[in-house]
């Protein structure tokens, strides 16, 4: 079955310790980006990567690092994470010229 | 930059009633359209898209039609059911990248 899948789908952490998110898609898409999505503010883009290697910022990067070591997976790090990033984070790909993009179930994040 | 306007939510309806939920957007060049819908607890998937100008997307009875002249892609389903309730965006894709932009959400609400 063509799907992305994140982990953890819960997450509740303190202030300042390290995080991972990890993401991975299994239709060779090329594009993969991640979203946080806020009450009232919708998605926003805080990373985006067209590729093995090749990464972006959105709109709201700060705070985050991602990497694209494989072209399937695309974590999302939080080295330091803050009661303001408090949110629910999505992962999606998409493959070259299609811009449908494919979400994730999504994880939501609780930080303390 | 590019930006989407959505009309603010939630919309509440009765089963049978006519759904319209405005979209507007601000992009340079000539941005794809799209529909995204979430179900409570899930990711985004999409529901329908337009790439070029006058094109109508359509999908499980809702329709958008891709409005250069007046800059819009309303959404509109002639007769609602009670699992059409859902959180709706629109968005955008300008350029050959996939920096995507999204409106606020709807939340629709269809009761018996």
């Amino acid at each position: 079955e063509a799907q992305v899948t994140q982990n953890p789908r819960y997450l509740i952490t303190v202030t300042g310790k390290k995080l991972t998110v990890t993401c991975s898609q299994n239709m060779n898409h090329e594009y993969m980006s991640w979203y946080r999505q806020d009450p009232g503010l919708g998605l926003r883009q805080i990373y985006y990567s067209m590729n093995v290697e090749v990464t972006d910022k959105g709109d709201v990067p700060e705070g985050y690092k991602v990497s694209r070591k494989e072209k399937r997976n695309f974590p999302l790090i939080l080295e330091s994470p803050s009661p303001n990033q408090t949110s629910l984070y999505f992962c999606a790909s998409s493959g070259w010229g299609n811009n449908e993009q494919f979400f994730g179930p999504g994880t939501r994040l609780t930080v303390l | 930059g590019n930006s989407v306007t959505q009309m603010e939510g939630p919309v509440t309806l009765s089963e049978e009633a006519f759904l319209t939920i405005n979209c507007t957007y601000t992009a340079t060049g000539y941005p794809s359209l799209f529909w995204y819908v979430q179900y409570p607890g899930e990711g985004l998937q999409l529901l329908l898209k337009a790439t070029k100008a006058d094109d109508k997307g359509s999908n499980k009875g809702f329709e958008a039609t891709y409005r250069k002249e007046t800059t819009s892609f309303h959404l509109e389903k002639g007769s609602v059911q009670v699992s059409d309730s859902a959180v709706y965006f629109c968005a955008l894709n300008s350029g050959g990248y996939q920096k995507v932009t999204f409106g606020t959400g709807t939340k629709l609400q269809v009761i018996p």
